[in-house]
């Protein structure tokens, strides 16, 4: 166990509609890191946050938009959804500072748009 | 454009014998360089990491090696378990903002 929380674990939903991923941090992380796994890729970067504001983006689409609220908690917002949009999603923490730059993951959420 | 590469998508080796799994990038700038295992419907776990001022790390059963000449990473498994099977992930870390760049993954599977 990561210490990194992720609901739901499941999401099926329809092409055009909406959802939110919530990721719960390790206690004391600033930092929250998004990532999207498609079928048979590795794991592609959309975007980090590190105490409320967003530090870095990478591969994320305009359809999607993420937050971190002052609890650290994070969300991934997914809008107008497609079928491509399948996949999972990933959120990790990792602490602020120091010369380490370990990322530590949650269970994921699996997506499925039909 | 990728960036961290492996290129063997399996392993198969057997129990109590050593597992190499590599993985090569391009880009100079990647000064940090990490190895996850993930198993079916779990996140990645962190393995074992290397900064790029050392050439080596030993964790246990678990050894990175890493040629910046060559900009290729080992990770080497001594001895193999059956437990070791999963998908493993070399990455390493971008600029600003501590992002990690991800191979494909190599499965691993040792056989008993």
């Amino acid at each position: 166990d990561s210490g990194v929380t992720q609901t739901p674990k499941h999401l099926i939903t329809a092409t055009g509609q909406r959802v939110t991923l919530r990721c719960s941090p390790r206690s004391g992380d600033l930092s929250v890191y998004w990532y999207q796994q498609s079928l048979d890729q590795g794991l592609q970067f959309l975007i980090q946050y590190y105490n409320g504001e967003e530090r870095a983006k990478g591969n994320i689409l305009e359809r999607f938009s993420a937050q971190q609220f002052p609890d650290l908690h994070s969300e991934l917002n997914l809008s107008s959804l497609e079928l491509g949009d399948s996949a999972l999603y990933f959120c990790a923490s990792s602490v602020s500072g120091g010369s380490s730059y370990e990322q530590y993951f949650g269970p994921g959420t699996r997506l499925t748009v039909t | 454009d990728q960036q961290v590469k492996q290129n063997s998508p399996s392993l198969s080796v057997q129990e109590g014998r050593i597992s190499i799994l590599n993985c090569d990038y391009t880009n100079s700038m990647f000064d940090y360089f990490l190895w996850y295992k993930k198993y079916p419907a779990e996140g990645p776990t962190f393995l074992i990491s290397i900064s790029s001022i050392k050439d080596k790390n030993e964790d246990g059963r678990f050894t990175v090696f890493l040629n910046k000449s060559a900009k290729h990473l080992s990770l080497h498994i001594v001895p193999s378990q059956p437990g070791d099977s999963a998908v493993y992930f070399c990455a390493a870390r971008g600029e600003y903002g501590n992002k990690l760049v991800f191979g494909a993954g190599t499965i691993l599977r040792v056989k008993s």
